[in-house]
């Protein structure tokens, strides 16, 4: 079956703009988590999703940072007026339910603020 | 809180030769433990885990690795290094609550020398 997916692969944009980055979870899975893998901070956990619900937003950074899930399934991140620090690899995962299922992870999306 | 350190953030050997990845985590609870590989430009592949049970777990590939809780240590271990194993590793840890979300260590990026 198809695994996560994320799109766009690659985004570039200017200091100042906001992006969305959207993750299509595996069929079926409950659970969406997002995680940043930076040169500087390594792989850190932003937020995850229990179906459509967050009960957890601890990791994001600042404010800027927002995300959703409508009808259990895609994900949106949201950074608003980008900074050149939010440059990083940003990872979708999702799994059949939160707890110690497996996590799949996708392929990323590579942030570039210029 | 949990940790995860990762001795060592490159580590070469000779194809055939032992590959040996060390990874030491703090947790105030029973932890779950993980090994996670990247491949350039791809997401992260579970190796194995640990969550209950037996301590020595092998996973895809060839990997294993043993849960030491009196040395709060997930070292990963393969017998025999192949050219395709050259990536870069993650050690992760979870409490295994509801959310589940992984703490990784900083990576080792394995190289392997024909």
């Amino acid at each position: 079956g198809a695994g996560v997916s994320q799109s766009p692969s690659n985004k570039v944009t200017e200091k100042g703009k906001d992006v969305e980055l959207r993750c299509d979870p595996i069929s079926g899975h409950t659970a969406l988590y997002w995680y940043r893998q930076s040169l500087g901070q390594g792989l850190e956990f932003l937020i995850y999703f229990q179906g459509n619900s967050a009960p957890d937003k601890s990791g994001l950074p600042s404010d800027r940072f927002s995300a959703e899930r409508t009808g259990g399934s895609v994900s949106t991140l949201t950074i608003q007026r980008t900074q050149q620090e939010d440059s990083a690899v940003y990872l979708c995962a999702s799994s059949r339910v939160a707890g110690t299922d497996t996590q799949y992870f996708g392929p990323g999306t590579r942030l570039t603020v210029l | 809180a949990q940790s995860v350190t990762q001795l060592g953030s490159h580590v070469s050997v000779s194809e055939g030769a032992l590959v040996l990845l060390r990874c030491n985590y703090s947790s105030s609870v029973p932890p779950y433990l993980f090994w996670y590989v990247q491949y350039p430009n791809q997401g992260l592949q579970l190796l194995l885990k640990y969550t209950t049970g037996a301590t020595l777990v092998k996973g895809i590939n060839g990997f294993e690795a043993e849960f030491k809780k009196s040395e709060t240590s997930f070292h990963l271990t393969k017998p025999s290094a192949h050219m395709s194993d050259a990536a870069e590793y993650f050690c992760a840890v979870s409490d295994g609550n509801a959310g589940n979300m992984l703490t990784f260590g900083g990576g080792t990026r394995l190289m392997v020398k024909p």
